[in-house]
């Protein structure tokens, strides 16, 4: 199974909006509401943000969103902050009834 | 609240078998939750190794099919994870996570294995 396409780096200003990008296939990311976000600060478990697309857990910001459109999902952060500097992960159940990654994406704020 | 701690051990010579185990405490094994793997390379992304119910039923990453087994103990306190023919290319930090439906939401600190003569 391929990893998710995601962008390798993110740059933003503190207070901007930034999005990230998912990219699967019909047969991962679009064929299924089972999308999740992780957030992996340097040396740290991942720290789960958003699940089953949109669902944001008990404790993560409202900063944070989630949303799907085909075969992309994107992870929304609005007001950055520093503490948001990170490596962000997609991930998606599959066809095969296995799960996948993305390829990570790096967040600066700038 | 659930806590995970994984262990085994930190060396792995080239071509054995790693085993490594994740306590579970403050949480039921058997509330309806699988227990998975992850792991993730120096450097690099994370990868799904695979998932397993308290039942034994389990879900692996087709790329490593042929050599991960997991299992839970009797106990059902602990989940395990072994890793036949071991190379420089499983040198990683691997995590043991509780995954609720298709999601990560917990996770240990994970426990790095090197493989080295």
């Amino acid at each position: 199974q391929s990893a998710l396409t995601q962008p390798a780096s993110v740059s933003g200003s503190p207070g901007q909006s930034i999005t990230i990008s998912c990219t699967g296939t019909s047969s991962d990311v679009g064929g299924y509401n089972y999308v999740s976000w992780y957030q992996q600060h340097s040396g740290k478990a991942p720290k789960l943000m958003i699940s089953d697309v949109t669902n944001r857990p008990s404790g993560v910001s409202p900063r944070f969103s989630g949303s799907k459109s085909g075969n992309t999902a994107s992870l929304t952060i609005s007001g950055l902050q520093a503490d948001d500097e990170a490596d962000y992960y997609c991930s998606s159940e599959t066809s095969s009834s296995t799960l996948v990654f993305g390829t990570g994406t790096k967040v600066t704020v700038l | 609240q659930v806590q995970l701690q994984e262990s085994g051990p930190g060396l792995v010579r080239p071509s054995e078998t790693l085993s490594l185990t994740c306590a579970v405490s403050g949480f039921s094994m058997t509330s309806g939750f699988f227990w998975g793997w992850v792991r993730q390379s120096p450097g690099k992304g994370l990868e799904w190794l695979g998932h397993i119910y308290h039942t034994g039923s389990a879900h692996y990453n087709p790329s490593l099919k042929s050599r991960v087994t997991m299992s839970v103990d009797t106990s059902k306190t602990h989940f395990s994870l072994k890793l036949t023919s071991m190379t420089a290319a499983d040198a990683a930090v691997y995590y043991c996570a509780r995954v609720d439906v298709r999601t990560f939401d917990a996770w240990g600190q994970g426990t790095l294995v090197t493989v080295s003569t």
